[in-house]
C-alpha cells in the first residue's frame, strides 16, 4: 500500500527550513528517501531502518516512528539545489519491494 | 563512467508497435529493477532480478517481459504498445536482493511516448 506524503508541494526562500512527512497505514520495516531533478533520476538520500533511528548527512536529516508508521525528512537552511521532489518510499516486515509515495515538490526561491 | 545506463534515452512509437529498452549497471549489484514513472509522477515498481532470475512480477500487463541475460544487464521489451504505456521507465539496481536495506542506483530513464 503506498504511503502518504505530505504536503504535497512547499516553496521556500533559500535559509529556510521544511520538513516533509511520511505515513503508512501498515507495519514498516524501513523507510528509504529519494531526492528526483526535474528530468532526472531518483537519486538516493538515505535509509532509515525499523529501530526509531535517525539519520542526518549536511541539512538534511531524518527521523523513523516505527510505531506511528511516520517518517520524517527534514531540510534545514535549504538551498537552490534543494529544489525536485522528494519521494518516500516503505518496506514492510514480509516486503522485498520498495513501494513509494506521491512525493513532495519542494521549490527553493532566492 | 555511468553506473546504471538505458538506451535509449527517447523513444517515440506508433501503437501497436513492438519496443525494447536497455539496461546495464557496472556497479557488480545482484539486484535490477524497472519503474514506471507516469504522468503524475507516480513511481511504480514493476519488476525485480536477482542474478538473473526474476523475483518480483508485479500486476503488469503480459505484453511486458523482461529479459536478464547476466547479472549485469536487464532489458525490457514490450509488445503491442499502447497509448497508456507513455511513461518515464526507470531501470535501477541494488547490491543485493532485500529492499529494505540496500539503496537503489536508477538509471537515466526512457521516455516512452506512444502516439
Amino acid at each position: 500500500q503506498q504511503p502518504v506524503q505530505s504536503p504535497q508541494a512547499v516553496i521556500l526562500r533559500e535559509g529556510e527550513d521544511a520538513v516533509i512527512n511520511c505515513s503508512s497505514s501498515k507495519a514498516l520495516y524501513s523507510v528509504h528517501w529519494y531526492r528526483q531533478k526535474h528530468g532526472e533520476a531518483p537519486v538516493f538520500l538515505m535509509i532509515l531502518l525499523k529501530g526509531g533511528e535517525q539519520k542526518g548527512h549536511d541539512k538534511i536529516s531524518a527521523s523513523f516512528n516505527e510505531k506511528k508508521q511516520q517518517s520524517s525528512l527534514y531540510l534545514t537552511a535549504s538551498q537552490l539545489s534543494y529544489s525536485g521532489t522528494y519521494f518516500c518510499g516503505t518496506v514492510g516486515p514480509y516486503g522485498n519491494k520498495l513501494v513509494f509515495g506521491a512525493g513532495t515538490i519542494l521549490r527553493v526561491k532566492s | 563512467d555511468t553506473a546504471v545506463s538505458q538506451t535509449p534515452k527517447y523513444l517515440v512509437t506508433q501503437m501497436g508497435n513492438d519496443k525494447s529498452i536497455k539496461c546495464e549497471q557496472n556497479l557488480g549489484h545482484d539486484t535490477m529493477y524497472w519503474y514506471k514513472q507516469d504522468s503524475k509522477k507516480f513511481l511504480k515498481i514493476m519488476f525485480s532480478y536477482n542474478n538473473k532470475e526474476l523475483i518480483i512480477n508485479e500486476t503488469v500487463p503480459n505484453r511486458f517481459s523482461p529479459k536478464s541475460p547476466d547479472k549485469a544487464h536487464l532489458n525490457l521489451h514490450i509488445n503491442s504498445l499502447e497509448l497508456g504505456d507513455s511513461a518515464v521507465y526507470f531501470c535501477a539496481s541494488s547490491q543485493r536482493q532485500g529492499a529494505w536495506s540496500y539503496e537503489q542506483y536508477f538509471g537515466p530513464g526512457t521516455r516512452l511516448t506512444v502516439t
